[in-house]
């Protein structure tokens, strides 16, 4: 079974500033991939980036990068330059035995 | 590519009535997916196919839940004798492989039992 941890309900950005969403998992599987999804409000969940677990490397995705420490289970997404556009609710997954299991989600602000 | 379409958008019911959403997958995926999101929480897996069998279904969340996807395009989603507990989005996604299944969503209906 999986479960997947967002311990931050609301995070708050300037615009043009750095924001780094955390987020937890634990898994049983030895090879699972790793996902931050983005839901605007009212509009439907797009994917931002992906990580395959047994990649030592980090994804990178234009403004959107992350930091995954396997050993920690632990995978937080970095948002450089926060835009307006930006602001969404954020979810971590982890997909194993092809379901996605996603975390309760982070409503990111970015101000202006 | 059109995206995956979903429909209705938005669904209000009786408790006790059936209620029944669709789902139109992007057109050269074979996996199909439902999801339940319920308010301020990320999503729940339901169940998915691959075109026109049901891979995984133990995690609907009764016998009040089925899904079918007869011939491996669309796929339907029925709640029986719905709850004001049934009260939430019902998001569908789809994939093909392409080294990975990435699964791509639709815009959800939300249900809303009274």
């Amino acid at each position: 079974a999986q479960t997947v941890t967002q311990s931050q309900p609301e995070m708050s950005v300037q615009e043009a500033e750095t924001v780094t969403l955390s987020c937890t998992y634990d898994t049983s599987e030895s090879d699972y991939y790793l996902f931050w999804y983005k839901q605007p409000p009212s509009r439907q969940m797009i994917l931002v980036i992906r990580q395959e677990a047994y990649k030592q490397q980090n994804a990178t995705e234009n403004r959107f990068s992350v930091n995954f420490q396997k050993a920690a289970k632990s995978f937080s997404l970095k948002i450089s330059d926060s835009q307006l556009g930006d602001a969404a609710m954020y979810f971590c997954a982890t997909e194993a035995g092809n379901m996605l299991t996603f975390g309760g989600g982070t409503r990111l602000m970015v101000k202006p | 590519d059109t995206g995956v379409s979903q429909n209705p958008r938005h669904k209000i019911t009786k408790r006790g009535q059936n209620v029944t959403f669709r789902c139109d997958p992007i057109s050269e995926h074979n996996r199909l997916y439902w999801y339940r999101q319920t308010l301020g929480q990320g999503p729940e897996f339901l169940t998915y196919f691959q075109n026109e069998a049901q891979l995984e279904k133990s995690r609907l969340l009764s016998d009040r839940f089925s899904a079918e996807r007869p011939k491996g395009s669309f796929s339907t989603l029925e709640i029986q004798r719905t709850e004001q507990g049934d009260s939430a989005m019902y998001l569908c996604a789809s994939s093909f492989y392409r080294g990975h299944y990435e699964q791509y969503f639709g815009p959800g209906t939300r249900l809303t039992v009274t």
